[in-house]
């Protein structure tokens, strides 16, 4: 069965840093993948999707993920955070209609 | 353009009882999926509804159980409720077409004491 696997439950970054949360997956066929964002007390909003079109992936808000099929991984990244990018953040794998979420990542910026 | 809308907001409720959570999808939206949250959880599927009928279901047992309206709006059921159940309740809609592009509502938090 596919899985996605969150590396870091927490992490924190200085305003102006650079972002980096880690995904990686497991599935026996090209999936596709996607990242979302959690505010407090609110749904999900899809960031970005990976389709197999494009191994770099540009999502909303500055953020993108690159696919990298060698590593399976699928990491999130924006040059610069924003204090509004403190959210928590789910990478998740989507095989024939089964999708799965990772446990989340909980990004803190510092002023 | 409202989006997905769930009621209630919050709910409490006793072991035992029964609950109802309500789902209304984004506008143009033909398929809902719902999703149970748990603390410090990622989402995890519970079932799917397109055409008023369950077309894939995750690994839940049967005191889980939904409906599908003409409309498309939705519910969720839960039956004999445990305290294992408390969790937040995601109701996400799509287009069958693109069923994996799914817009989230804000959820229903269930407490159950």
């Amino acid at each position: 069965a596919q899985s996605v696997t969150q590396l870091g439950s927490h992490v924190s970054v200085s305003e102006g840093a650079l972002v980096l949360l880690r995904c990686n997956y497991s599935s026996s066929v090209p999936p596709y993948l996607f990242w979302y964002v959690q505010y407090p007390n609110q749904g999900l909003q899809l960031l970005l999707k990976y389709t197999s079109a494009a191994t770099l992936v540009k999502g909303i808000n500055g953020f993108e993920a690159e696919f990298k099929k060698s590593e399976t991984s699928f990491h999130l990244t924006k040059p610069s955070a924003h204090m509004s990018d403190a959210a928590e953040y789910f990478c998740a794998v989507d095989n024939n209609n089964d999708m799965r979420f990772g446990a989340g990542t909980r990004l803190t910026v510092k002023p | 353009d409202a989006g997905v809308t769930q009621s209630p907001t919050h709910l409490i409720k006793t072991r035992g009882q029964q609950v109802t959570l309500r789902c209304s999808p984004k506008s143009g939206h033909d398929t809902v999926s719902w999703y149970q949250q748990a603390l410090g959880q990622g989402p995890q599927f519970i079932f799917q509804y397109y055409e008023e009928e369950e077309r894939q279901r995750g690994n839940f047992p049967d005191r889980f159980s939904g409906h599908q309206f003409p409309n498309y709006s939705s519910e969720l059921n839960v039956n004999a409720l445990l305290l294992g159940d408390s969790a937040l309740y995601l109701c996400a809609s799509s287009l069958q077409v693109s069923y994996n592009e799914q817009f989230f509502g804000p959820g229903t938090r269930l407490t159950v004491l």
